[in-house]
């Protein structure tokens, strides 16, 4: 099993829709997690942290589930700048150094 | 706008050049990190500096040397580069020294491309 697990995509999703992805992690010791989001060419930004349970920001939300060893991306009510790669990180035992190979989504007209 | 400055922006080297990726980060952060990221893969770790120690190096081939000359300051030090290594390389920091997992803050990146 990879460390870091996501599905590439692309979702293809129209404007306002409701979008969710998962990563699943392989290490039962990572404490912390990470959303980015990255656009083509540019740097990943942070976009959410997870210590606990989840976390939701406006229209992002992110839910930890440790049993099942994943973490989601919910994005409500999608706008088109909403498009973007995905990119999960989980704090490996202590070590946040492997990227999921990210989920692509694409927000149509 | 980004905290962590890289420079050049972008670069074109021949394979027998000699040049370096320069970093900077003034946010007190412990940590920092060179990636290298190929088009459609995600960021692939290089080396991390934690304290100004080198704590990680991900096997990367010597023709990529690392210096942190201090806290803030992270160079890559690149000579005898192969066409292969044309890629987009971050330089990224933490506030905790590597291991405490603190989100990572990325620079624009250098677009390198060795010819």
């Amino acid at each position: 099993r990879k460390e870091v697990e996501q599905d590439p995509g692309p979702f293809n999703v129209p404007e306002g829709a409701t979008v969710a992805f998962n990563c699943t992690y392989s290490n039962s010791a990572s404490q912390s997690f990470f959303w980015y989001r990255q656009d083509c060419r540019k740097e990943p930004k942070l976009l959410m942290s997870v210590y606990s349970s989840g976390n939701e920001d406006g229209r992002f939300t992110a839910q930890l589930n440790r049993a099942s060893q994943y973490i989601s991306l919910l994005i409500r009510d999608s706008k088109l700048s909403d498009s973007a790669t995905y990119l999960c990180v989980p704090d490996n035992a202590g070590n946040m150094l492997t990227f999921g190979g990210g989920t692509r989504l694409m927000v149509k007209p | 706008d980004t905290e962590v400055t890289q420079t050049p922006k972008h670069l074109v080297m021949g394979m027998t050049n000699k040049k370096s990726l320069k970093c900077e980060q003034h946010m007190g952060h412990r940590a920092m990190y060179w990636y290298k990221q190929k088009a459609k893969k995600p960021p692939e770790l290089m080396f991390v500096y934690s304290y100004e120690k080198l704590s990680i190096n991900e096997s990367v081939p010597s023709r990529f040397s690392p210096e942190c000359p201090n806290s803030s300051l992270l160079n890559l030090h690149l000579h005898a580069l192969q066409p292969e290594d044309s890629a987009l390389y971050l330089c990224a920091s933490s506030q905790e020294g590597a291991g405490v997992g603190s989100p990572l803050h990325f620079g624009n990146g250098t677009r390198l491309t060795v010819t």
